[in-house]
């Protein structure tokens, strides 16, 4: 069966520091792969999806970039965090037109 | 970018109520889909209604579509305490290459016993 691991859970950083969030995908080859962003009592706002290796699709301009360096890597970076990088980061993933299936997430809090 | 608009923003019932929630969105799709989160977690998906069908079951929900008019609806009947939690639908659109799903704000439903 498919997984997909996201981790930390928690992330607590200080303004101006990098981020780097990991998520894999087990059980599955070339899944389509998303980062997604949620403000508190907000919905999901899609930051970027990737459709293969090195394939990376921005939505919305900003301070984060994302890679694909693996089939089923996805990682979401920053060179320096800003107070408004807080929020609940989602990792998902799904095969074209189908259901998507996300990670526990990822809460940053920037301070 | 949000395609996809829940209506209401907030629900509050008891349980055995039925409880309805409402999509709205803007562009041509594949298919909609409704998906559960509860406080602090990932999504869990619920539903799929492709765009050329008009209603589908699962349990004890009931989604409806209607591409004229650009609108879901999502019926959760006899709810109980365990289904409070944010609802969101979420459209993959139909000519976009990269098939992103769009997620709407979302409606948070609270159910009391």
């Amino acid at each position: 069966s498919q997984t997909i691991h996201q981790w930390p859970a928690t992330l607590v950083q200080p303004v101006g520091s990098p981020l780097s969030l990991e998520c894999t995908v087990e059980g599955t080859s070339n899944p389509n792969l998303y980062w997604y962003r949620q403000a508190a009592g907000r919905g999901l706002q899609l930051l970027f999806y990737s459709v293969g290796i090195g394939q990376i699709s921005s939505e919305v301009p900003q301070n984060l970039s994302a890679s694909r360096p693996q089939d089923r890597q996805f990682i979401l970076s920053s060179k320096k965090l800003l107070l408004s990088d807080s929020g609940f980061y989602l990792c998902a993933w799904s095969r074209r037109h189908t259901e998507a299936f996300f990670g526990q997430g990822t809460r940053l809090t920037v301070v | 970018s949000q395609q996809g608009e829940e209506d209401p923003q907030a629900l509050s019932i008891q349980e055995g109520e039925n409880a309805t929630m409402n999509c709205s969105y803007k562009t041509s799709i594949n298919n909609l889909q409704w998906y559960r989160q509860n406080s602090g977690r990932g999504l869990v998906h619920l539903i799929l209604i492709r765009s050329n069908e008009r209603e589908k079951h699962s349990g004890r929900l009931r989604v409806t579509l209607d591409t004229s008019k650009k609108s879901s609806s999502l019926l959760i009947t006899a709810s109980r305490a365990a289904d409070t939690a944010s609802y969101f639908c979420a459209t993959s659109p139909y000519d976009q290459a990269g098939t992103a799903l769009i997620f709407g704000k979302g409606t948070t439903l609270s159910v009391s016993s």
